[in-house]
């Protein structure tokens, strides 16, 4: 079963605005991770951020996670068309060494 | 190599017939995973190793389904009496650590069709 669950299902935007996603999972978590996949390709791993941390950034990627909430958000700035993927979250699962990944969302960033 | 690789990339197969999906793991790496992922879709957890020891298979839908890994590198799913339901894209997945403390890193997938 899915633990994370994306939102929004997809995404639209223009080259050079900023793309937020957000990532909502159901248990206690020892870290979050986000993946792209690239049409129908393989996935690729972006950022992990430990239960402890609240922020973490990379390039133009900036997550936060909210463990009260059990909630996350990838923010993608001046998107460019190569941002053009769909993004997953996956969470371990407290005790448990099982990542699991949610339904993603489809980002498509028109040039 | 440098990557994970998986083979055959792309399997058709008759009903009722058994395959079995290789995966070769990032040299070193302790843990291995094993998904399927329907189109459009997440990847659905099946299976995982540490090292040779089958962790948690609570994914595998059904007892058709089994995979081993038995000298802790190179893993093999394999299906029998495959059915239509069954195609989809598998994928592995290799991680350093063994307690998902890092990054997992996947192969390009094997994608089953079953006519």
């Amino acid at each position: 079963s899915q633990q994370g669950e994306e939102d929004p299902q997809a995404l639209s935007i223009q080259e050079g605005e900023n793309a937020t996603m957000n990532c909502s999972y159901k248990t206690s978590i020892n870290n979050l991770q986000w993946y792209r996949q690239n049409s129908g390709r393989g996935l690729v791993h972006l950022i992990l951020i430990r239960s402890n941390e609240r922020e973490k950034h990379s390039g133009r990627l900036r997550v936060t996670l909210d463990t009260s909430k059990k909630s996350s958000s990838l923010l993608i700035t001046a998107s460019r068309a190569a941002d053009t993927a769909s993004y997953f979250c996956a969470t371990d699962q407290g005790g448990s060494e099982k990542l699991v990944f949610g339904k993603g969302t489809k980002l498509t960033v028109n040039p | 190599g440098a990557g994970v690789s998986q083979s055959p990339r792309y399997k058709v197969t008759k009903r009722g017939q058994d395959v079995a999906l290789r995966c070769d793991p990032i040299s070193g790496h302790v843990s291995l995973y094993w998904y399927r992922q329907a189109l459009g879709q997440g990847p659905e957890f099946l299976t995982y190793f540490n090292y040779e020891a089958q962790q948690d298979k609570s994914g595998l839908p059904n007892d058709r389904f089994s995979a081993e890994r038995p000298e802790g590198s190179i893993s093999t799913l394999t299906i029998q009496r495959t059915e239509q339901r069954d195609s989809a894209m598998y994928r592995c997945a290799s991680s350093p650590g063994a307690n998902l403390r890092t990054e997992a890193f996947f192969g390009q997938g094997t994608r089953l069709t079953v006519v």
